[in-house]
């Protein structure tokens, strides 16, 4: 059980368009959604929380015109990064929590996004 | 307060060995505190968590310490194995911020066949 999945697993775009990487929790509801972001050899950086039909909790220093977070169901979030750029490119992780143990967190496989 | 400090940054260890990770935290507030396992590319994996009302747990060949007067936890890897090579990060959380993790800084596991 605790199965959370991401789309796509790898994106590349062109700098200045935007892309949409969604994270679904597959055998539970999700009511929090966190999304992460790591670079290459570092520890994972939470970019925001979203909770389902809620405005997104972006941490400081996270644009959030920039990386649009949708949370419209229990089941599925959405990140948006818009008019990206080279140094948008990173390692996006998304987990998500339920009701019964909000704890624990499971983490998708993660979205690699390369903008060029 | 908010940090998570974690050691070493990597770690070599022979097959059968016993890996040690160390964490330590400030804020006394955290109240949950798991451990992930990460390969290459892919997403963590939650191995194992403990709260602060026990002073060790055990699952398989993971065990955590946790000493809450020093305000430190580790996690010790029993009989090592080559697939036990990985990134392993530990975490804390507090309940009244919604689970929101803070993560150390992860170390690098090699096992050695």
């Amino acid at each position: 059980g605790a199965v959370v999945s991401q789309h796509p697993s790898r994106v590349i775009c062109k700098s200045g368009t935007s892309v949409k990487i969604e994270c679904r929790s597959l055998d539970f509801q999700a009511t929090t959604m966190f999304w992460y972001r790591q670079f290459p050899k570092k520890s994972l950086m939470l970019m925001a929380t979203s909770n389902e039909g809620s405005k997104a909790t972006y941490e400081q220093g996270v644009e959030k015109d920039k990386f649009l977070i949708n949370h419209a169901s229990l089941t599925l979030s959405t990140l948006t990064v818009t008019s990206a750029h080279p140094e948008d490119s990173s390692f996006y992780i998304c987990s998500a929590s339920g009701d019964r143990e909000p704890y624990e967190q499971y983490f998708g496989p993660g979205t690699r996004l390369t903008v060029t | 307060q908010q940090q998570v400090k974690q050691s070493p940054q990597s770690l070599i260890v022979q097959k059968g060995g016993i890996p040690i990770i160390n964490c330590a935290y400030e804020n006394t507030a955290f109240d949950y505190f798991p451990w992930y396992q990460q390969f290459p590319g892919k997403g963590p994996a939650l191995l194992i968590a403990i709260r602060p009302d026990v002073s060790e747990k055990k699952e398989g060949r993971f065990t955590i310490s946790f000493n809450k007067s020093a305000k430190q936890f580790s996690l010790h890897i029993m009989d090592s194995q080559p697939g036990d090579s990985a990134t392993y990060f530990c975490a804390a959380s507090m309940y009244n911020q919604g689970g929101k993790l803070i993560f150390g800084q992860g170390t690098e596991l090699s096992v050695k066949p």
